[in-house]
């Protein structure tokens, strides 16, 4: 079992609808949580992170954690084109400080 | 300085020879992680760097890599006898106080063996 799973894709969305990029960890003590989006060519760069059971918004990006199910998601509302891009989920587990990288989820939207 | 700084931003080296990626983080990190990218692949930690502690070196894939940080400054990773299999993009990253604290990337290095 992978330590971070994610949906490869791609996940089309038409612009304008909900994003959903889904992810789930294996280490149920795991500490802390973010997604990162990665332009094709470039190096990850953080959107959001999350410690805390529950949501958390940023603008038109929420994060969403619920330790129980071990499972983190990542809603982006209002999609743009411009959000198309390989979303990875990475998680610090609890016996290190590290942090791993799921294999990402490429997300594309339509016009 | 503003943002981890990785050189050189591509290589081409022969199979057999060794190479050395170097990584400076970011001015008052005290972590830094390596980590390899293959192409349409995600990202496979390698080794992590926290202060003056022990690295944990759980992700090298093969005794011919090492990685190196004196303190909390530049970071450097040697890959010996290279394979065609080690063409990558090799990022580094660099946090506050460590895995609880979010990773900056430098813009990577992109590896190829001929």
């Amino acid at each position: 079992q992978k330590e971070v799973e994610q949906n490869s894709g791609p996940l089309s969305v038409p612009e304008g609808a909900i994003a959903s990029l889904n992810c789930t960890y294996s280490d149920r003590g795991s500490q802390s949580f973010f997604w990162y989006r990665q332009y094709s060519g470039k190096s990850p760069e953080l959107i959001m992170f999350i410690y805390s059971n529950g949501d958390k918004e940023d603008g038109r990006f929420t994060a969403q954690l619920n330790k129980a199910s071990q499972y983190v998601s990542l809603l982006i509302r209002d999609s743009q084109p411009s959000d198309s891009a390989t979303y990875l989920c990475a998680v610090t587990p609890s016996s290190a400080s590290k942090i791993i990288f799921g294999s990402g989820t490429r997300l594309s939207i339509r016009p | 300085g503003a943002g981890v700084s990785q050189s050189p931003s591509n290589k081409v080296t022969e199979k057999g020879k060794d190479v050395e990626l170097r990584c400076d983080p970011i001015s008052g990190h005290t972590a830094l992680y390596w980590y390899r990218q293959r192409l349409g692949q995600g990202l496979e930690f390698l080794i992590y760097f926290q202060g003056n502690s022990a690295p944990d070196k759980s992700g090298l894939p093969s005794d011919r890599f090492s990685a190196e940080r004196t303190g909390e400054s530049v970071s450097t990773l040697t890959i010996q006898r290279t394979q065609q299999e080690d063409s990558a993009v090799y990022l580094c990253a660099s946090s506050f106080i460590g895995g609880n604290t979010e990773a900056f990337f430098g813009q990577g290095t992109r590896l190829t063996v001929v």
